[in-house]
């Protein structure tokens, strides 16, 4: 079946670097990638949603900036954490939407990337 | 963005027993989805429904998209000590989806 891989899946940082991860999707073309962060013992948080060669759209209070998101292709989105801070620590899950053979429009989730920033 | 109404939070129960699990909304959507989360991992999919009123299974899971496009509900039938996780529903409109916060199950052997 379709599978949606991240890297790294642990990271740990020091404050004040940058981070990238990244998600692909392995047998599928995604036209559009999504991000979400998951805090402990919380749902998953929608970050923003991209397509691709376009820029990503944002949810409200999520800093474009800070949270810079490259979907260049149609099976590689990149999300790279800027000048990361103890409270960027999280679980990120990235998420790719693609039509599977049959036309069927279907949406799978990467295993996540736990970020720790000391 | 806004989630969804998921209940209960958690369930503790015994092996062999049937769970429900229930998520509302305020929004209509085209697709709901269930999902499993276990610690560490990605959700992955178990159940998706795409049509108002659709009653779907597998294996022991069935899960109902609901008449008013408002709702749905998962069931798990003769629970076993590896349905332990998080389940969340989803609803999903268009390129949008939102997520429920989630109902914590645990299966006492």
């Amino acid at each position: 079946g379709a599978v949606v891989s991240q890297h790294p899946s642990r990271v740990i940082c020091k404050s004040g670097t940058s981070v990238k991860i990244e998600c692909r999707s392995l047998d599928f073309q995604a036209t559009t990638m999504f991000w979400y962060r998951q805090f402990p013992k919380q749902s998953l948080m929608l970050m923003a949603t991209s397509n691709e060669g376009s820029k990503a759209t944002y949810e409200q209070g999520v800093e474009k900036d800070k949270f810079l998101i490259n979907h260049a292709s149609l099976t590689l989105s990149t999300l790279t954490v800027t000048s990361a801070h103890p409270e960027d620590s999280s679980f990120y899950i990235c998420s790719a939407r693609g039509r599977l053979a049959g036309g069927i429009w279907k949406q799978y989730f990467g295993p996540g990337t736990r970020l720790t920033v000391t | 963005g806004q989630q969804l109404n998921q209940s209960p939070q958690s369930m503790f129960i015994q092996e062999g027993e049937d769970v429900s699990m229930n998520c509302t909304s305020s929004s209509i959507f085209n697709t709901w989805l269930w999902y499993k989360q276990e610690p560490g991992e990605g959700p992955v999919l178990l159940i998706a429904l795409y049509k108002a009123g659709e009653l779907t299974s597998n294996g022991r899971l069935t899960a109902q998209f609901g008449i008013t496009r408002k709702d749905s509900f998962l069931n798990i039938s003769a629970s076993i000590p590896s349905d332990v996780g998080i389940y969340f529903c989803a609803g999903q409109q268009n390129n949008d989806m939102r997520f429920g916060a989630g109902t914590r199950l645990t299966v006492k052997p």
